[in-house]
């Protein structure tokens, strides 16, 4: 069985550093695109970036580019969503979840479980 | 980028109901359009990929169609597990945009 196993909830001020992961088990880790959505306090999901264990290629949303750090580590199976400072505004509920590809097709056919974070001071 | 607007962005409805939910997008996506399924504490579910097949495991009571820039998601039967707020999502490009959500509740 696929499944993707998310870090626990954060609470962290602003300015501060956080990784959180996402670890992938019952299938080949390296093979699959992960991406990374958020869903900030009632509102909808935004794609955020994507990641490819198998040669670390990252591909970031217009929005997130240079406000996070998608990386992997193929070793351990686990994907990692990273800030260097965190701002309020980052406050949300994080998905990870796995690309499954019939190409040219391509859908986010398992999810992690969400980890929550919330920035404030 | 490629926008994705979804409507209604809330609907009522009974037990037993049909409803129809309709994603539009902002230019021609082909048939490259995904459902989910979402309930609040937990992931996402996929319901449908390729705007109109089933995803394993999920009852039939779900369906898709559309192609280009329209689609719809329809339940036939409307069950009380089913009352969650579902997203369309294009894979055209690969920025995957979701749509906004439509929140299904009991009427």
């Amino acid at each position: 069985e696929v499944q993707l196993v998310q870090s626990g909830a954060e609470v962290k001020k602003p300015g501060e550093s956080l990784r959180i992961s996402c670890e992938g088990a019952g299938y080949i880790f390296a093979d699959y695109w992960i991406a990374w959505v958020r869903q900030m306090p009632g509102k909808g999901l935004e794609w955020m970036g994507i990641l490819y264990p198998g040669d670390s290629d990252v591909r970031y949303g217009p929005s997130f580019q240079g406000q996070v750090t998608i990386s992997a580590d193929r070793s351990t199976n686990t994907a990692y969503l990273q800030w260097s400072r965190l701002k309020a505004s980052d406050t949300a509920i994080y998905y990870c979840a796995r690309l499954q590809q019939l190409p040219p097709n391509n859908w986010f056919d398992s999810w992690g479980q969400g980890t929550l974070v919330t920035v404030s001071s | 980028d490629i926008q994705m607007t979804q409507s209604p962005s809330s609907l009522s409805a009974s037990v037993g109901d049909r409803v129809t939910i309709t994603c539009r997008a902002s230019q021609n996506i082909r048939r490259y359009l995904n459902w989910y399924q979402h309930k609040p504490g937990k992931a996402p579910n996929l319901l449908i990929y390729g705007a109109s097949s089933l995803q394993s495991g999920v009852p039939s009571r779900f369906s898709g169609s559309g192609s280009g820039t329209d689609f719809s998601l329809t339940i036939s039967g409307l069950q009380p597990e089913d009352f969650a707020t579902y997203f369309c999502q294009q894979s055209y490009t690969n920025m995957y945009t979701f749509g906004q959500g439509t929140t299904l509740e009991i009427k």
